[in-house]
C-alpha cells in the first residue's frame, strides 16, 4: 500500500530565510511524486513533480524539491521565503508503473512566513 | 471555462437527506478523482474513474456513498441518508491519463470544491 507522511503540522520561517517542508513516502516500485499548495478558500494548485531523471526538480513560484530514493523523501524547498508563500502544502504519491492507481496525499503542512 | 467545475459550491442539508454533488472535468481528461477534505486536513481519497468505470473505489467510507460517470465526462457523487460526520469539502480533480507512459504523469487539476454541511 502507498502512503505519504508529512511529519510537521506547521513550519514557521522568517521572510528571506530558506524554507524546507518535509515529506517521506512509501510506494511499490518507482514513485511519481507531487507537491500541491492550497491558499485559504481556494482549490489545490499543482507546484511541481518528480517523475524520473534529475533528483532536483524546479516548480512554480521559485519552489524546488529534492528526490532522495535511499531516504524515500521528497522535501520541498525554497532559498528565500516570501510572506505570500504562507499556505497549506501537500505532498502526494502514486506508483509510476501502474496504469490504474490512485494518488494519495499527506496530511499537509501549514507554512507561515513572518515579515 | 477551461478548469474543473464543481456544483453546488455550498450545500446545507439535514441529517438523513440525500445529496448529489456534480463535477465537470477538463474536456478530454480521462481520469477523474473524488476526494474529501476536512478543515486543516489532507485530501482523503474516495474514488477514481478511468473513463466510465470506477478503477478504484476503495476510499468510499460505506455503502451510503456512490459515484457515477456514465458518459466518461461529468461525474456525480451521491450520498444517501446523510450524517453529520459527512460534513466536509468534497473535491474533484481530473487528469489527462493515468498511463505508465512517463510523458503522462497523472498530474491533477482540482476544482474549487463543494462544501457539504449536514445539520
Amino acid at each position: 500500500a502507498q502512503s505519504v507522511a508529512q511529519p510537521e503540522d506547521q513550519v514557521n520561517v522568517a521572510e528571506g530565510n530558506p524554507l524546507t517542508v518535509k515529506c517521506t513516502y512509501s510506494v511499490s516500485g518507482n514513485p511519481y511524486l507531487f507537491w500541491y499548495v492550497q491558499y485559504p478558500n481556494r482549490g489545490l494548485q499543482f507546484l511541481l513533480k518528480y517523475i524520473t531523471g534529475d533528483n532536483l526538480v524546479k516548480g512554480s513560484y521559485g519552489f524546488e524539491a529534492e528526490f532522495n530514493k535511499s531516504q524515500t523523501s521528497f522535501h520541498l524547498k525554497k532559498p528565500s521565503a516570501l510572506v505570500s508563500d504562507s499556505a497549506l502544502y501537500f505532498c502526494a504519491v502514486r506508483p509510476g508503473y501502474s496504469s490504474a492507481s490512485k494518488i494519495i496525499f499527506g496530511s499537509g503542512t501549514r507554512l507561515s512566513i513572518r515579515p | 471555462g477551461a478548469g474543473v467545475s464543481q456544483t453546488p459550491s455550498n450545500k446545507v442539508t439535514e441529517k438523513g437527506k440525500y445529496v448529489e454533488l456534480r463535477c465537470d472535468p477538463i474536456s478530454g481528461h480521462t481520469a477523474l478523482y473524488w476526494y474529501r477534505q476536512s478543515l486543516g486536513q489532507g485530501p482523503e481519497f474516495l474514488i477514481y474513474f478511468q473513463g466510465t468505470g470506477a478503477a478504484d473505489d476503495s476510499g468510499l467510507p460505506n455503502d451510503r456513498f456512490f459515484a457515477v460517470r456514465p458518459e466518461g465526462s461529468v461525474s456525480t457523487l451521491k450520498i444517501q441518508r446523510t450524517e453529520r460526520g459527512d460534513s466536509a469539502m468534497y473535491l474533484c480533480a481530473s487528469s489527462s491519463t493515468q498511463g505508465g507512459d512517463s510523458t503522462n504523469t497523472g498530474e491533477l487539476f482540482f476544482g474549487e470544491g463543494s462544501r457539504l454541511t449536514v445539520l
